[in-house]
């Protein structure tokens, strides 16, 4: 079984302070981890993806995440937030057997002060 | 095409009507996914193709939710009897089918039961 938790539902911090979005998971095999934007009114755009490669993956605007096996964790970081962040950001965990099973996190809402 | 195209973009329909989604994949992507995503909820996951595999239907919520793929290709997902719970955003995916290349999403089906 394998499930995803996003540890916050929303998270707020000023432009031009770091970003942190926590993602917990389980899973029997080692999965393949990664993390989703959705804009209002969007789609859902693929920000990165960790496929057993490096540990440290780096993904589009700037984001960055980083696949902890010994607290299966893959935190979203980045250093800097901009005001065009805010959006609702998923964790999604894969894993390939028989079938491949796509589980996503509830989201977290982030909120970019100005 | 370039992206994952699903149509219409906007329904409103009235309770106890059918009503018609449908998803065209990108070329040659022979794994196909349709989520809902319902206000204030995460991602669920409804139905899973992978190409002339037989679906996974685990996530359909009723017997009134079914899904077909036709040719491999362009996907339609049906709802017959609507209940004002359907309301929602249907969101199909599609991929190459290896986990390392992510999923593309459409921009969903916003589903509008009155």
């Amino acid at each position: 079984a394998q499930s995803v938790t996003q540890l916050d539902s929303h998270v707020s911090v000023s432009e031009g302070t770091p970003v942190l979005l926590r993602c917990n998971y389980s899973s029997s095999y080692s999965p393949s981890l990664f993390w989703y934007v959705q804009h209002p009114n969007k789609g859902l755009q693929l920000l990165l993806k960790y496929t057993s490669a490096a540990t440290l993956v780096k993904g589009i605007n700037g984001f960055e995440a980083e696949f902890k096996k010994s607290e299966t964790s893959f935190h979203l970081t980045k250093p800097s937030a901009h005001m065009s962040d805010a959006a609702e950001y998923f964790c999604v965990v894969i894993y390939s057997g028989g079938y491949q099973k796509v589980t996503f996190g509830t989201g977290t809402k982030l909120q970019v002060i100005p | 095409g370039a992206g994952v195209s699903q149509s219409p973009s906007n329904k409103v329909t009235e309770k106890g009507k059918d009503v018609e989604l449908r998803c065209d994949p990108i070329s040659g992507h022979t794994a196909l996914y349709w989520y809902r995503q319902s206000l204030g909820q995460g991602l669920e996951f409804l139905i899973y193709f992978q190409g002339n595999s037989a679906p996974d239907k685990s996530g359909l919520p009723s017997d009134r939710f079914s899904a077909e793929r036709t040719g491999g290709s362009v996907s339609t997902l049906t709802i017959q009897r609507t209940q004002q719970e359907d309301s929602a955003v249907y969101l199909c995916a599609s991929s190459l089918g290896g986990v390392s290349y992510g999923y593309t999403f459409g921009s969903g089906t916003r589903l509008t039961v009155v």
